[in-house]
């Protein structure tokens, strides 16, 4: 099992260019997540889903979409890219709520936008 | 609203030594706690969680104890090593749905021979 899967690693943009995070999951996991790491900040949710074809926001989702068409995949989409959106993004996932369930980690994209 | 607010860093200690990581909750109920840990260059793995409040949680010689009359959930461990180096994190699930996790900002220990 790869556990899960982001792509790409590392990513410069530019101000107002557009980009998708990839996410992939091989272990069946109905909850998938993606969160941002900024320094001193801890971890915030940004969307989350508990199943293909349900979404639902988080703490920070202005400036994000996703999409969960499949169980394996939570691609997380950024629009217009901006500053602010300089930060480490984690994707998850977990069999069920993560209240009761590990939450699984992948190893993070560094964006950085200028 | 519900929240976790931990100890700032960084923790600097020399290996074999005492570790205690504060953190402390604010929450309606009793909801269950967690202590994640990122090691250098990869993302969050669990390290403990508690369930229900005098719970100990423990794991690779890490403990932490749910203690209601005080809200805490303070990691400890007695005799850290160089591998032990990380960031670590408490967490509780939000209240409602529990299908969101409110994050601690972080403690940086680092751990030297």
């Amino acid at each position: 099992n790869a556990g899960v899967t982001q792509t790409p690693k590392f990513r410069i943009l530019k101000i107002g260019q557009s980009m998708t995070l990839q996410c992939t999951q091989d272990m069946n996991h109905n909850y998938m997540y993606w969160y941002r790491q900024d320094p001193g900040m801890g971890l915030k949710l940004i969307y989350y889903s508990v199943g293909a074809g349900i979404t639902d926001k988080g703490e920070v989702p202005n400036g994000y979409n996703v999409s969960r068409s499949t169980t394996e995949d939570f691609p997380l989409r950024l629009e217009l890219a901006a500053p602010s959106q300089t930060s480490v993004y984690f994707c998850a996932s977990s069999y069920g709520p993560p209240s009761y369930n590990e939450q699984f980690f992948g190893p993070g994209t560094r964006l950085t936008v200028l | 609203g519900d929240s976790v607010t931990q100890m700032e860093g960084p923790v600097t200690l020399s290996e074999e030594a005492f570790l205690t990581i504060n953190c402390t909750y604010t929450a309606t109920g009793y909801p269950s706690l967690f202590w994640y840990v990122q090691y250098p260059g990869e993302g969050l793995q669990l390290l403990l969680k508690a369930t229900k409040a005098d719970d100990k949680g423990s794991n690779k010689g890490f403990e932490a104890t749910y203690r209601k009359e005080t809200t805490s959930f303070h990691l400890e461990k007695g005799s850290v090593q160089v591998s032990d180096s990380a960031v670590y994190f408490c967490a509780l699930p939000e209240r409602n749905t529990g299908n969101q996790f409110y994050f601690g900002t972080g403690t940086s220990l680092t751990v030297i021979p």
